[in-house]
């Protein structure tokens, strides 16, 4: 069974700071990692699907990566903003292309 | 482009009584999912379908919860009798197919079991 982990649970910084967050999964045999954006009260909103042939995808100041053999993703933020504040999610697609999701990360940027 | 669209944003309920949600996914897509968010958690798969067929269900808890795609577009997902533990955001999503497609999320459904 497909375990997500997410790494910081909350992570705040002060604006303009780069920052990665952590996402680790225990099933390499994954078909694409997908990050999602979640606000208060809100549904997701998509960020960045990494296919499981690829290594990273860029949106802007959004970069992720992926590393199926050590069963890794990271998400790199460059230039954070107030805005950026929100919960990170990632999510593993796996067989049925289901997605299993971790707990996500709660970004504060502080102005 | 529209988005999913999900109604209502709330709902509260008493408990043993029964609660219906509805979903309209992107135009176009053929796989509809049906995901329950408790508060703190990641969402989980209840249901996926694949036009107005179900693809995976094995997490759904049958005895109360039970979902429908007829005609392969709209989706009503309802439970009843619904228990205090249901409390939750109910998130709809779709995708063009199956095959590593990105999937979409409508805004939720945040239901309140008293």
């Amino acid at each position: 069974k497909q375990e997500v982990t997410q790494i910081p649970a909350a992570l705040s910084v002060p604006e303009g700071e780069n920052l990665v967050l952590n996402c680790s999964f225990t099933d390499s045999a994954i078909y694409n990692l997908q990050w999602f954006r979640q606000d208060p009260g809100k549904g997701l909103t998509s960020l960045l699907l990494i296919q499981s042939s690829q290594r990273e995808q860029t949106s802007g100041r959004l970069n992720a990566s992926l590393d199926k053999s050590s069963g890794r993703s990271t998400l790199y933020i460059a230039a954070s903003q107030p805005g950026d504040s929100a919960t990170y999610l990632c999510a593993s697609g796996g067989s049925n292309y289901k997605l299993t999701f971790g707990k996500g990360t709660l970004l504060t940027v502080n102005p | 482009e529209a988005g999913v669209a999900q109604s209502p944003r709330y709902k509260i309920i008493e408990k043993r009584q029964s609660v219906a949600f509805w979903c309209n996914p992107i135009s176009g897509h053929a796989t509809l999912y049906w995901y329950q968010q408790i508060l703190g958690q990641g969402p989980k798969l209840l249901i996926q379908f694949q036009n107005n067929g179900v693809v995976d269900d094995s997490q759904l808890p049958k005895d109360r919860f039970s979902a429908e795609r007829l005609k392969g577009v709209d989706s009503t997902l309802k439970i009843q009798p619904a228990k205090l533990e249901d409390s939750a955001v109910y998130l709809c999503a779709s995708s063009f197919g199956l095959a590593g497609n990105e999937q979409f999320f409508g805004p939720g459904t945040r239901l309140t079991v008293l």
